[in-house]
């Protein structure tokens, strides 16, 4: 069993639909962050989250530490979205940067 | 734009051949981590480097190393290169354990 696992992995929704995105984890970690991976690869950071809930445009992510789980969510969805959503936690045993990743999310916003 | 820069952006290597691939940091963070992704799947992570010191190491074998320059920026090479080496590897610079910010990439296909 991997440490993160993402669902759904793969997500299709009509434009302007809301949207979740779920991620868990089996470890103790400092942090969790919620990356956003265009098609080419680069990747983007949307939050960083050690408790409660960010809020970022039409973006929110939240994160329960008990229950060990996290959700993003995009209202109000565009094409412009589409992309690979990746969750990846930091352990609370390891130093810097190092992370943990999900598989992914692909997500695929129709108009 | 992160402010983070790789190259090469794409390169073709053949089995046994040695590969470098450069990470130029953004400003002001002291800390560099490189990542594999194989097609498909999320980032592995590889090590990271903090302060020109590695600090931590994923499961990779000694053929891949690194280096941290005093300006911050990096490099990554890879040793008697292999088939399964193909994939994107990432680099991501930080202030200490912060928010990353990530490279584009740079896709390494072994022949």
């Amino acid at each position: 069993k991997n440490e993160v696992e993402q669902s759904p992995q793969n997500l299709t929704a009509q434009e302007g639909e809301f949207i979740t995105i779920n991620c868990s984890y089996s470890v103790g970690i400092s942090a969790l962050h919620w990356l956003q991976q265009h098609p080419g690869g680069g990747i983007v950071s949307l939050f960083m989250l050690s408790s409660g809930k960010k809020k970022h445009g039409r973006l929110i992510a939240t994160i329960n530490i008990q229950e060990k789980h996290s959700s993003l969510h995009i209202t109000a969805s565009h094409p412009r979205d589409s992309a690979v959503y990746i969750c990846a936690v930091r352990s609370r045993e390891t130093s810097g940067s190092r992370l943990t990743f999900g598989e992914g999310t692909q997500l695929t916003v129709n108009p | 734009e992160t402010g983070v820069t790789q190259s090469p952006t794409h390169l073709i290597k053949t089995r046994g051949q040695q590969v470098t691939l450069r990470c130029s940091s953004q400003s002001g963070h002291n800390t560099v981590s490189w990542y594999q992704q194989a097609l498909g799947q999320g980032p592995q992570f590889i090590f990271q480097y903090y302060r020109e010191e590695e600090n931590g190491r994923g499961n990779f074998p000694p053929r891949f190393s690194g280096l941290q320059f005093p300006n911050y920026s990096s490099e990554l090479n890879v040793n008697a290169l292999e088939l399964d080496d193909s994939a994107l590897y990432l680099c991501a610079s930080s202030l200490d354990a912060g928010e990353l910010f990530f490279g584009e990439g740079s896709r390494l296909t072994v022949l």
